[in-house]
């Protein structure tokens, strides 16, 4: 049974790009989440998805924004990038959202904004 | 906002010896407390968690416990292993939203 996975592993991207982040839950699970992991920090919430509808947003700007397909995947977009959106996205999914069901993280995407 | 502290930042401890995690969480709604190890360069894993009507939950050498009304809860590792050594997030769930809320982490180094 495939787990969460994520695409692409890395990328590069420079100042005012944007991008977008792919991530495909584990099969039946109907929630995706996403967040923003900085070196040395907690990964912080930006996203919850849940039947394709948002449910949860986290303290991110406009530039960021996401959406979730009939086939539960989901995709992060972030416009403009700026130096600081250098992480790691990780994303993960759950059979219901998360306040009632265990998440589990896919391999993250490391992206680095130069 | 919702917050959940950790602490300690790290933590170092002899092979063989316990070692203790606490968190506290701001919003007393929240209602599930899971527990995440992460090793360097890989993606956090699940290794315990609790629910808001459970006060303590066992696993082999992993324990939490819960303190609902001073909310905070605790990781407790027995007889630790060089393997533990990670960083352990905990994390708390609000009812009222959709998201889950992670503390800064902890790292920790077991000595052989």
């Amino acid at each position: 049974d495939a787990g969460v996975t994520q695409s692409p592993t890395h990328l590069i991207k420079t100042r005012g790009q944007h991008v977008t982040l792919r991530c495909s839950p584990i099969s039946g699970h109907k929630s995706v989440s996403w967040y923003q992991q900085v070196l040395g920090q907690g990964p912080q919430f930006i996203f919850q998805y849940y039947e394709k509808e948002e449910r949860g947003r986290g303290n991110f700007p406009d530039r960021f924004s996401a959406r979730q397909f009939p086939n539960y995947s989901s995709e992060l977009n972030v416009n403009a990038l700026l130096l600081g959106d250098s992480a790691l996205y990780l994303c993960a999914s759950s059979l219901d959202p998360p306040s009632t069901d265990t998440q589990y993280f896919g391999p993250g995407t490391r992206l680095t904004v130069l | 906002g919702e917050n959940v502290e950790q602490h300690p930042s790290t933590l170092s401890v002899q092979e063989g010896d316990s070692a203790v995690i606490k968190c506290t969480y701001s919003d007393s709604a929240s209602n599930y407390f899971p527990w995440y190890k992460q090793e360097l360069g890989k993606r956090p894993q699940l290794i315990i968690d609790i629910r808001s009507n459970v006060g303590e939950k066992k696993d082999q050498r992993i324990a939490v416990t819960l303190n609902k009304t001073a909310k905070h809860f605790s990781l407790h590792i027995t007889e630790t292993q060089p393997e533990d050594s990670a960083v352990y997030f905990c994390a708390a769930t609000p009812t009222s939203y959709d998201k889950v809320i992670f503390g800064p982490g902890t790292s920790l180094s077991v000595i052989p």
